[in-house]
């Protein structure tokens, strides 16, 4: 069964501080993404990665960073916390295959909260 | 500049009816996937169908029936006698082949279903 997993469910932080959201696939997956999802505005893309230490930025990607040393993880940085990244933070991988779209198959999610 | 639309914010239907989800999408590309994915409140977004700009056949799946039509730009989802288990967000997704992979999501359709 295709896993993919977020660090934490729930998490509050205070503003300015530096907050790490982690997620790992375990389907051998070359693409992750990260989104966040706001009631009436859907799925916004932050960030995405093709490979290992590659990467680049969605639509929405002021006030965070990325990292992705390994496969099988993707790492959302806010490097200073505010309140409007309060939100729901939801991480994707597919696979890579040659003329076609693959699913994305969706972590749980991380209900952050910061104060 | 790709976009998906699901003019439907809410939903609300009795237990047994049936129901149609809308999706209208905007693309350039001439080939192009589309999406949907079911969001139930436990929070994880589960893929149901893509469909590939080439292939305008309808799809059935036991209760669930999908209706592609380019004409239009619709990609319209509808559930038959619907059940409570089938209350949740359903999100439209569209990808562009020349976007690298990247999803575009509309808002989301609440759809709730009343026993």
């Amino acid at each position: 069964d295709v896993k993919v997993t977020q660090s934490s469910r729930y998490l509050v932080k205070r503003t300015g501080e530096k907050v790490f959201l982690e997620c790992v696939q375990d389907m051998d997956h070359e693409n992750m993404f990260w989104y966040r999802q706001d009631p009436g505005l859907g799925l916004r893309l932050i960030y995405f990665s093709y490979d290992v230490k590659m990467k680049e930025k969605g639509d929405i990607p002021e006030g965070y960073s990325v990292s992705r040393e390994k496969k099988e993880r993707f790492s959302l940085i806010l490097e200073s916390a505010s309140t409007n990244q309060t939100s729901m933070y939801l991480c994707a991988s597919t696979e890579s295959v040659l003329g076609r779209m693959s699913e994305q198959y969706f972590g749980p999610g991380t209900r952050l909260t910061v104060t | 500049a790709q976009k998906v639309t699901q003019a439907q914010t809410e939903i609300s239907v009795v237990e047994k009816e049936d129901v149609t989800l809308d999706c209208v999408y905007e693309t350039r590309d001439t080939t192009y996937y589309l999406f949907w994915y079911k969001q139930p409140p436990s929070g994880e977004l589960v893929f149901l169908i893509r469909r590939n700009s080439f292939d305008e056949q309808n799809e059935i799946s036991g209760r669930y029936s999908w209706n592609f039509q380019k004409s239009t730009s619709s990609f319209n989802f509808t559930i038959t006698a619907s059940q409570v288990v089938d209350s949740a967000v359903y999100f439209c997704a569209l990808n562009e082949v020349t976007n690298a992979g990247k999803s575009t999501f509309g808002d989301g359709t609440t759809l709730t279903v009343k026993p």
